[in-house]
């Protein structure tokens, strides 16, 4: 089956800095991929939609200047946390569509810790 | 706006019995509906699908759902649950065809009692 594969699995950075996640799709072409953001105990909330060639679209509410998305091919999607804040510390899932069957495949998610 | 609500933020079963999780979900077309498990610290696993012709699912580990139109509900179920079932479990809605992202429940978090 299709699979995404994401990294790092856990990351821990200081207060100020960038982390970038990747994304990838192994065996497929990923056109689209959704970067999700989980906080601790609680749901997986849409933060915004990449698509391959053309600029990500961003939730309400998502600052779009500190998680820059970048889709530069049909296999990698990557999210970069920029000037990262403790309060941004959470558990963050990308998903691509499944190229047949309607359904979505995850990624394992990153967690991410800011100190 | 779509939105999928599971009322149930903890339940509790004992090992060996019946099981089943609530989802009611609000969506204003032909609602694509799932349900997915994930263990502490891991992403997350599709149990089963929902996007026409049957209404009585059945996924992966013994689950299945039933999709009732008029009631807005996809609930899960399991005849005899596993100590290896406890986990949280999310109902999610989305279109289909992959243009949207899903829109995911608050999750119920299953407590398996030996």
């Amino acid at each position: 089956g299709a699979v995404v594969s994401q990294h790092p699995s856990r990351v821990i950075c200081k207060s100020g800095t960038s982390v970038k996640i990747e994304c990838r799709s192994l065996d497929f072409q990923a056109t689209t991929m959704f970067w999700y953001r989980q906080f601790p105990k609680q749901s997986l909330m849409l933060m915004a939609t990449s698509n391959e060639g053309s600029k990500a679209t961003y939730e309400q509410g998502v600052e779009k200047d500190k998680f820059l998305i970048n889709h530069a091919s049909l296999t990698l999607s990557t999210l970069t946390v920029t000037s990262a804040h403790p309060e941004d510390s959470s558990f963050y899932i990308c998903s691509a569509p499944e190229p047949v069957n309607y359904g979505y495949t995850f990624g394992s998610g990153t967690r991410l810790t800011v100190v | 706006a779509q939105s999928v609500t599971q009322p149930d933020i903890h339940i509790t079963v004992s090992e060996g019995a019946s099981l089943e999780l609530r989802c009611n979900y609000s969506y204003g077309a032909t609602p694509y509906l799932f349900w997915y498990v994930q263990s502490p610290g891991q992403g997350l696993q599709l149990l089963l699908k929902y996007f026409s012709g049957d209404t009585l699912v059945q996924g992966i580990k013994g689950f299945e759902a039933e999709f009732k139109r008029s009631q807005s509900s996809f609930n899960l179920r399991k005849p005899s649950v596993h100590w290896s079932d406890a986990a949280e479990y999310f109902c999610a809605v989305g279109s289909g065809g992959g243009a949207d992202g899903l829109t995911f429940g608050k999750g119920t978090h299953l407590i398996i009692q030996p």
